[in-house]
């Protein structure tokens, strides 16, 4: 079945201190791996995008870094900031071999908090 | 660019009336859009695709003839609520593709539905 599970489910941290959220998936056959930044009450906003060769990728103060072979990605946030409080989700898309066109599987999301 | 704005971005109504959103891509042709639906503290649910010019495809649970889809232009997709009820309370997010076979999708800013 494919899914994609991320931890921690919320995290809370200082402002100017690091984190790294994690993303798990058992998607196949994999196409790409995204990672969106969702603010409360708005759309997601991509931050990156990786495909199957991609090990790292890097947006700001958002590096982020996939393993295909464990099938694991995570985001780490750099001298966080109080803007970074928001939801972070992993999603994974792959291509259907019948239809041809992508599916997306959303992970249920980090809620971050960045305190002052 | 890529550009995708809701409308309205909140509406309060009556439980029992319709309520129409609207998704546009405003600086390019969405061949497929996507509705979501987004609980608080959950991720998006995936509530439909659509594809500009042929009927809807529904997520298995999602009453088609309750959400209707419509997706007349390549710029346009709506999303009506019929007689709504409390429980349709949600964030309600679309997203466009310029493709049925391309990855990228881009998020609206959502629409906030509350039925009183």
């Amino acid at each position: 079945k494919n899914q994609v599970e991320q931890s921690p489910q919320s995290l809370i941290i200082l402002e100017g201190k690091n984190c790294t959220l994690q993303c798990n998936y058992t998607v196949s056959p994999f196409s790409n791996l995204r990672w969106y930044k969702q603010d409360t009450g708005r759309g997601p906003v991509s931050l990156t995008i990786m495909t199957f060769s991609e090990n790292t990728k890097s947006n700001g103060r958002y590096t982020a870094t996939l393993d295909a072979d464990t099938k694991q990605s995570s985001l780490h946030i750099t001298a966080s900031q109080l803007s970074d409080s928001a939801s972070y989700i992993c999603v994974v898309s792959f291509r259907s071999t019948t239809s041809g066109t992508y599916k997306y599987i959303f992970g249920t999301g980090t809620r971050l908090k960045v305190l002052a | 660019g890529a550009v995708v704005s809701q409308h309205p971005s909140w509406v309060i109504c009556k439980s029992g009336t319709s309520v129409k959103i609207e998704c546009r891509s405003l600086d390019f042709q969405a061949t497929t859009m996507f509705w979501y639906r987004q609980f608080p503290k959950q991720s998006l649910m995936l509530m439909a695709t659509s594809n500009e010019g042929s009927k809807a495809t529904y997520e298995q649970g999602v009453e088609k003839d309750k959400f209707l889809i419509n997706h007349a232009s390549l710029t346009l997709s709506t999303l009506t609520v019929t007689s709504a009820h409390p429980e349709d309370s949600s964030f309600y997010i679309c997203s466009a593709s310029p493709g049925r076979a391309y990855y990228e999708q881009y998020f609206g800013p959502g629409t906030r539905l509350t039925v009183t």
